[in-house]
């Protein structure tokens, strides 16, 4: 079975661009999250999908969006790049309603961006 | 809001030593709690969760953790640390339906 594939890889752009990250779910997941993880921070919550619904949002500005997709796929996208958006951005798949119901996040490798 | 507290944020030890990271977590309801962890190169995996019942929970390759409640504590617990532990821990929270919260990890490294 596939994990959790996330494009690109590594990207780099420079302050004021845009950036949009894809996540495609194990199959059968329709739970998807995102997190942004940096150095001394650890994991810090972006948001969280269900059946194409936005179920739960952290406290990142407005610059931060996502969308899921009818086949579970989901994209973010960050406007306006600053300096500090340099990260790796992960996303998650769950089974059933989600991982704090069942438990558990399966986790891609993540996109690592560099924000120049 | 849930949040979580990772106080040691970087451990050495030699192999074969006893292991115990802290986490707390400040909520006051009823929470759920896990630990990931992300091996060199690796994405993040689950190493254990607590749901309910037994408060000392196993995970794997021979990890546990044990929830007390007065305390808010889910600390993370091995007997014999090897060389392969080596590894970026996280434990993380989640309250309700509420996505899971993570804590700032903790650095180990095992020195042969």
């Amino acid at each position: 079975k596939a994990g959790v594939t996330q494009t690109p890889r590594y990207l780099i752009k420079t302050r004021g661009q845009q950036v949009t990250l894809s996540c495609s779910p194990i199959s059968g997941h329709r739970s998807v999250s995102w997190y942004q993880q940096t150095p001394g921070q650890g994991l810090q919550f972006l948001f969280e999908y269900f059946s194409e619904t936005q179920r739960n949002k952290g406290n990142f500005p407005g610059r931060f969006s996502g969308r899921q997709f009818s086949n579970s796929r989901s994209e973010m996208n960050v406007s306006t790049l600053e300096l500090g958006d340099s990260a790796l951005y992960l996303c998650a798949s769950s089974p059933g309603q989600g991982a704090a119901v069942t438990g558990e996040l399966f986790f891609g490798e993540g996109s690592r961006l560099t924000v120049l | 809001a849930q949040s979580v507290s990772q106080h040691n944020h970087h451990v050495i030890l030699s192999e074969a030593a006893s292991l115990e990271l802290g986490c707390n977590y400040s909520y006051g309801g009823t929470v759920n709690l896990f630990w990931y962890v992300q091996y060199p190169g690796q994405h993040l995996q689950l190493l254990l969760k607590y749901f309910s019942g037994d408060p000392l929970v196993k995970g794997i390759k021979g990890f546990e953790a044990e929830f007390i409640k007065s305390k808010f504590s889910f600390n993370l617990r091995k007997p014999s640390v090897q060389w392969s532990d080596t590894a970026e821990y996280f434990c993380a929270v989640s309250a309700g339906r509420r996505a899971l919260t993570f804590g700032s990890g903790t650095r180990l490294q095992v020195q042969p």
